[in-house]
């Protein structure tokens, strides 16, 4: 079984700041890791994923996260962020295709609300 | 490029009645995942189905029944309503075992 921890449900933060989103995962088998956004009243849009390989993932709108197994984190970044960027962020974990997991679903944190103050 | 569609998009329904909401997934994905998201909370998984037929099961209760026609789209029957049935229903869809791509959802609200 999978768990995600995001640590801070609420993450206040002026325009063009930087800004961080936590999370922490649990897993007992290999996972892909992936963050999502949710504009009010709209759905879940992909932000990136971390599949393999490098461990730094840029996504859209000029977020980036870094995976670090040795820490089980998977942080979300953004060097200058916009009002336009007021949503709540979703870190989800699945089991790799190599895992043997037999089960593919997302497990989802329990998401970080971020509001971008002008 | 072409997205997951779901309809209805808002539905209101009293306790008791019955619910069906619809998911078409993005064309040439065979995969189809329900989750549940309620008021403030994350996403929970419900049912998948791959290849028409259900793939893994999750918290979904057992007045719900979902399945997955032959042209990939999928439906969500939900009987005896409940007031905690309320909540935003999602649908995702994806190649096997690839990433899911989910669809602007279905509110659903009971009275």
């Amino acid at each position: 079984a999978q768990s995600v921890t995001q640590l801070d449900s609420q993450v206040p933060v002026f325009e063009e700041a930087p800004v961080e989103l936590r999370c922490n995962y649990s897993s007992s088998v290999s996972v892909y890791l992936f963050w999502y956004v949710q504009y009010p009243n709209q759905g879940l849009q992909l932000l990136l994923k971390y599949l393999s390989g490098s461990t730094l993932v840029k996504g859209i709108n000029g977020f980036e996260a870094e995976f670090n197994k040795s820490q089980t984190s998977f942080h979300l970044r953004k060097p200058s962020v916009h009002i336009s960027d007021t949503a709540e962020y979703f870190c989800a974990v699945k089991p790799s295709l190599y895992s043997g997991a037999g089960s593919y679903q997302l497990t989802f944190g329990k998401g970080t609300k971020l509001s971008v103050i002008p | 490029a072409a997205g997951v569609i779901q309809s209805p998009r808002h539905l209101i329904k009293e306790k008791r009645e019955t619910a069906t909401l619809k998911c078409y997934p993005i064309p040439r994905h065979d995969t189809v995942y329900w989750y549940q998201q309620g008021p403030g909370q994350d996403p929970q998984f419900l049912i998948s189905f791959y290849e028409k037929m259900q793939s893994d099961k999750g918290s979904i209760p057992d007045r719900f029944s979902a399945q997955q026609f032959s042209d990939y789209h999928s439906e969500l029957n939900m009987s005896s309503l409940e007031l905690g049935d309320s909540a935003l229903y999602f649908c995702a869809s994806s190649a096997p075992m690839e990433t899911q791509y989910f669809g602007p959802g279905t509110r659903l609200l009971v009275l």
